[in-house]
């Protein structure tokens, strides 16, 4: 009984660069979510997927940011020209989709120093 | 909108002690599901416990029970006779029945010492 993987753990990475992270949900999960968490502080949200569809984003998903999951399964989430201001830890859950409100279920994070 | 705040930032115990997490919420929601989460220094977030509105009874699981309050938007979580291994971020969250989106409060840092 596998839970939600993430890949890398830790990047490390300059200014200017673009970096990918990767997500492996639970098998039977079709909702996906993306977290982002600063030092200090609780996660917050940025995007969620129910299957292959990205159904909400959150204002501090910039244009330099883009998630996908191409066929439902794994998601990607990629920053472009990364900055400073986007170190932090990110965050994978998911969860089932029905009709009462399941549990999200949250990976280990992937840890990103911008220097 | 909906926003939860944890108004402990550290507490410090010994081991064996009682450590009780306080945290409030705010919401327009009628219907809606509380959660308490673990962050140990690994960084994962550990799912913990959740109540829904519409059920106030309080329960106890193991070492841990949580007092939920709707009348004062509250849902505190209790820690008893701490050990060592407790020693982590504990994060409370919301989410609306019908949403997605988790919002969490900042989080109770939580210090047990042999």
């Amino acid at each position: 009984d596998t839970g939600v993987s993430q890949n890398p753990r830790h990047k490390i990475t300059k200014r200017g660069q673009n970096v990918t992270f990767r997500c492996d949900p639970i098998s039977e999960h079709n909702r996906l979510y993306w977290y982002r968490q600063t030092l200090g502080q609780g996660p917050e949200f940025l995007t969620y997927f129910q299957n292959e569809a990205q159904l909400e984003k959150s204002r501090l998903l910039s244009d330099r940011f883009s998630a996908e999951r191409p066929k439902g399964s794994f998601s990607t989430l990629e920053i472009q020209r990364t900055e400073q201001g986007d170190s932090a830890m990110y965050l994978c859950a998911s969860r089932l989709a029905g009709q009462y409100q399941e549990t999200q279920y949250f990976g280990p994070g992937t840890r990103l120093l911008v220097l | 909108a909906q926003k939860v705040t944890q108004a402990q930032t550290e507490i410090s115990v010994v081991e064996k002690e009682d450590v009780t997490l306080d945290c409030v919420y705010e919401t327009r929601d009628t219907t809606y599901y509380l959660f308490w989460y673990k962050q140990p220094p690994s960084g994962e977030l550990v799912f913990l416990i959740r109540r829904n509105s519409f059920d106030e009874q309080n329960e106890i699981s193991g070492r841990y029970s949580w007092n939920f309050q709707k009348s004062t938007s509250s849902f505190n979580f209790t820690i008893t006779a701490s050990q060592v291994v407790d020693s982590a971020v504990y994060f409370c969250a919301l989410v609306q029945a019908a949403g997605n989106k988790l919002t969490f409060g900042g989080g109770t840092r939580v210090l047990v010492k042999p």
